[in-house]
């Protein structure tokens, strides 16, 4: 069955650390691969997203997400941490089958240290 | 205003009570999703509709029924409000025509007692 993976329940890293949220998928084909952030109190809001070509993708915020087919992963990237980013962060695919309904991941989230 | 506007925010019931929970929205999108979201499960699908006359069952529709009034209304009930029901409810739209992103309602959370 198809699958969205995100190993880390929780991360914490230091304000103005680097960050990487690890993201995989189990399909088999390349779905198109999302990543969404929820602040507490809200609805989830789209980061970025891939479809095809470069397999390293910029989105709102200061993120990026590469693409590696080789290892069915999409990880989440960030260089430098800001405490507003403290949210929980999901990964999610809309698969090609059944009119590309997503899947979403059970979430990792995003603590920020001072 | 809200792109996807759900109301209520907050409810309590009790068990055994209906409940609707509703979903407009102002994209102008095709299709329409009603998610529930539990700590550490993520969002699962319980129903979705990609127009007006196209309704389909999600991975946990048991005890839950939607119907699409108009383009931007979608409406989710519990015709008999149980405990395990009480959760995160998200709707969400999408458009066929560009990309698969989906816009999200704030939610309402549904406490079942």
């Amino acid at each position: 069955a198809q699958s969205v993976t995100q190993p880390d329940i929780h991360i914490t890293v230091s304000e103005g650390a680097s960050l990487e949220l690890r993201c995989n998928y189990s399909y088999g084909a390349t779905p198109y691969l999302f990543w969404y952030v929820q602040s507490p109190g809200q609805g989830l809001q789209l980061l970025l997203k891939y479809f095809s070509g470069d397999t390293l993708v910029q989105g709102i915020k200061g993120f990026e997400a590469e693409f590696k087919r080789s290892q069915s992963s999409f990880n989440l990237r960030k260089p430098s941490v800001h405490w507003s980013d403290a949210a929980e962060y999901f990964c999610a695919v809309a698969l090609n089958t059944g009119g590309f309904k997503t899947i979403f991941g059970a979430g990792t989230r995003l603590f920020v240290k001072a | 205003d809200a792109d996807v506007t759900q109301t209520p925010r907050n409810r309590i019931t009790k068990t055994g009570k209906r409940i609707m929970l509703e979903c407009s929205q102002t994209k102008g999108h095709d299709r329409m999703y009603w998610y529930r979201q539990d700590p550490g499960l993520g969002l699962r699908l319980i129903y979705y509709s990609f127009d007006v006359k196209d309704i389909n069952k999600g991975e946990i529709s048991d005890g839950y029924s939607v119907s699409r009034q108009a383009q931007a209304k979608f409406s989710l009930s519990l015709e008999s409000a149980i405990p395990n029901q009480t959760a995160l409810y998200f709707c969400a739209t999408s458009d066929t025509r560009a990309n698969y992103g989906y816009t999200f309602g704030s939610g309402t959370r549904l406490t079942v007692v």
